[in-house]
């Protein structure tokens, strides 16, 4: 079953605007990660935060993290057509680093 | 390349078939792990691997999935009687450690 629930489902945008995405999920975690998919590829990994990190920076993405809330926030600025994709977060919660759970993504489409 | 490779990329068969994907991970890795993916959702993991052993297993494994990692090295994952309902895109990945998960590009299974 998927811990993770993304909202928006689906974003579309122009180019040069800012994506905000979000990711709730249910239980503790040991981090957080976002990957992203283009349609019918594997998945690319894009930031990890650990869950005693409140926010983390990877050029044009910020990733946010509220443990008390169990909640995380991915924010892509001046997006690009190239950014058109899935975008998913997944939380490691297993003692042993065995899994990822992922959400079911968000697909963001920037119009140029 | 010396990402993750999958093979084949595009798996067509008739129900009751049986069929086996291979995955080759980045080289220095020990963790190998497998996901599946059906249409519109996230990745759910299947199994997981440290060098040559089976540590993890998810649920929804059943009986007809057999997972191996001979030597540590590349695995395969068979299907065995294949259902309608396997068909989906089988994904692997691979770390050094417990954090980023490197994913190869996926084998797509269609059952008719």
């Amino acid at each position: 079953s998927q811990q993770g629930e993304e909202d928006p489902q689906a974003l579309s945008i122009q180019e040069g605007e800012n994506a905000t995405m979000n990711c709730s999920y249910k239980t503790s975690i040991n981090n957080l990660q976002w990957y992203r998919q283009n349609s019918g590829r594997g998945l690319v990994h894009l930031i990890l935060i650990r869950s005693n990190e409140r926010e983390k920076h990877s050029g044009r993405l910020r990733v946010t993290l509220d443990t008390s809330k169990k909640s995380s926030s991915l924010l892509i600025t001046a997006s690009r057509a190239a950014d058109t994709a899935s975008y998913f977060c997944a939380t490691d919660a297993s003692t042993s680093g065995s899994r990822l759970t992922f959400g079911e993504g968000t697909q963001l489409t920037v119009n140029p | 390349d010396t990402g993750v490779s999958q093979d084949p990329r595009h798996k067509i068969t008739k129900r009751g078939q049986n069929v086996t994907f291979r995955c080759d991970p980045i080289s220095e890795h020990n963790r190998l792990y497998w996901y599946r993916q059906t249409l519109g959702q996230g990745p759910e993991f299947l199994t997981y691997f440290q060098n040559e052993a089976q540590l993890e297993k998810s649920r929804l494994l059943s009986d007809r999935f057999s997972a191996e990692r001979p030597k540590g090295s590349f695995s395969t994952l068979e299907i065995q009687r294949t259902e309608q309902g396997d068909s989906a895109m089988y994904l692997c990945a691979s770390s050094l450690v417990r954090y980023e998960q490197y994913f190869g590009p996926g084998t797509r299974l269609t059952v008719t």
